[in-house]
């Protein structure tokens, strides 16, 4: 089946700019989970959603990021006046709650974000 | 709280070689464990995983155990190929659905023929 989608692939922007980055998740599975990896702090958690429950947000490394997860299903990473910090690959990942192998999480390919 | 530490790359090696990535964790609870794995130009993809102590996973050659008396899970395959050049990362989940994943740094492997 397919797998989780993300777009778009790559997003060159300037400072101060906002962005919208999007994950299609996998069909059926009601958790999703925002990543970014960047060369100096490795893969970091950002925010998860699962089903209509409020999302975990401990992750989210200033005010300027938000995102939302619209019908449970598609979501949407946003970041507000962008800086060159921010520059990084934004990985979308989910897995399902119910049955076997709950535990395993699958990634989409990811968004590179170039801010200049 | 929660963390993974894995071995610094970059880590090269000739093809047919024995290939070992240090990864150990800490963890409160019995977390499962797991080795993604990232090629060049791709995503993440799941390469193994384990959910308790004493379980091996295993996948296309490459093995860890799960030991949780040294708080580890050691990445290994006995003949590396040229197509096992990549990124691998271990990383952790408390064990509860819905927890987000703690990713060690990531060790990068180059196999050369």
């Amino acid at each position: 089946g397919a797998g989780v989608s993300q777009s778009p692939s790559n997003k060159v922007t300037e400072k101060g700019k906002d962005v919208e980055l999007r994950c299609d998740p996998i069909s059926g599975h009601t958790a999703l989970y925002w990543y970014r990896q960047s060369l100096g702090q490795g893969l970091e958690f950002l925010i998860y959603f699962q089903g209509n429950s409020a999302p975990d947000k401990s992750g989210l490394p200033s005010d300027r990021f938000s995102a939302e997860r619209t019908g449970g299903s598609v979501s949407t990473l946003t970041i507000q006046r962008t800086q060159q910090e921010d520059s990084a690959v934004y990985l979308c990942a989910s897995n399902t709650l119910a049955g076997s192998g709950t535990d395993t999480q699958y990634f989409g390919p990811g968004t590179r974000l170039t801010v200049l | 709280g929660n963390s993974v530490t894995q071995m610094e790359g970059p880590v090269t090696l000739s093809e047919e070689a024995f290939l070992t990535i240090n990864c150990t964790y800490t963890a409160t609870g019995y977390p499962s464990l797991f080795w993604y794995v990232q090629y060049p130009g791709e995503g993440l993809q799941l390469l193994l995983k384990a959910t308790k102590a004493d379980d091996k996973g295993s996948n296309k050659g490459f093995e860890a155990t799960y030991r949780k008396e040294t708080t580890s899970f050691h990445l290994e395959k006995g003949s590396v190929q040229v197509s096992d050049s990549a990124v691998y990362f271990c990383a952790l989940s408390v064990n509860q659905a819905g927890t987000a994943l703690i990713f060690g740094k990531g060790t990068t492997l180059s196999v050369s023929s």
